[in-house]
């Protein structure tokens, strides 16, 4: 089975702070993939990556950036925290083909800046 | 503008009866459409899908209806059992949508015992 670890499940931050979220999966997908889940609103795309060092911005990619600098490995960089940016992160990967065979997630990291 | 709408945020079924899920889309250019299942504290998992293709598509208790003209597709689950307590998102793509998916608000279901 396809895995998609995100680094961390809980993290505090304060305002300001510049905030790194991990995404390792291990299966040679070439697609990966940011979202953030808020009550009401679903999930809303990022950012997402063909291929390495590749990066293209979604729906909300204000006040976020990415790196990919490794197949497996896919960053989300918060570069200053602030308060409406607490919410669920959740990183998922997929193989060309998403429509068909769907995204594998991983299990989220929930922020909480203050 | 929300493309995938999921308007009802909850519903409550009793254990062994159907539950029904809609949702909505608007753009007539989707051609795959998703049904994720997500519990707390855990990612999304993937359910069920159907290419537009398509009208209907099962995988044991869970079948999803795609209506093109109405743009609405539908998951029945049935018999609805306690561990199908979850927030089921539905998700549409398209050829050239670079394997994106838009998914919609969610709707929490409560299956009583």
């Amino acid at each position: 089975d396809v895995k998609v670890t995100q680094s961390s499940r809980y993290l505090v931050k304060r305002t300001g702070e510049k905030v790194f979220l991990e995404c390792v999966q291990d299966m040679d997908h070439e697609n990966m993939f940011w979202y953030r889940q808020d009550p009401g609103l679903g999930l809303r795309l990022i950012y997402f990556s063909y291929d390495v060092k590749m990066k293209e911005k979604g729906d909300i990619p204000e006040g976020y950036s990415v790196s990919r600098e490794k197949k497996e490995r896919f960053s989300l960089i918060l570069e200053s925290a602030s308060t409406n940016q607490t919410s669920m992160y959740l990183c998922a990967s997929s193989l060309e083909g998403a429509g068909l065979y769907g995204y594998t997630f991983g299990s989220g990291t929930r922020l909480t800046v203050v | 503008d929300q493309q995938v709408k999921q308007n009802s945020p909850s519903l409550s079924v009793q254990e062994g009866r159907i539950s029904i899920l809609n949702c909505d889309y608007t753009n007539s250019m989707f051609d795959y459409f998703l049904w994720y299942k997500k519990y707390p504290a855990e990612g999304p998992t993937f359910l069920i899908s159907i290419s537009s293709i398509k009208d209907k598509n099962e995988d044991g208790r869970f079948t999803v209806f795609l209506n093109k003209s109405a743009k609405h597709l539908s998951l029945h689950i049935v018999p609805s059992q306690p561990g199908d307590s979850a927030v089921y998102f539905c998700a549409a793509t398209f050829n050239n949508a670079g394997n994106m998916l838009t998914f919609g608000g969610g709707t929490r279901l409560m299956v009583k015992p």
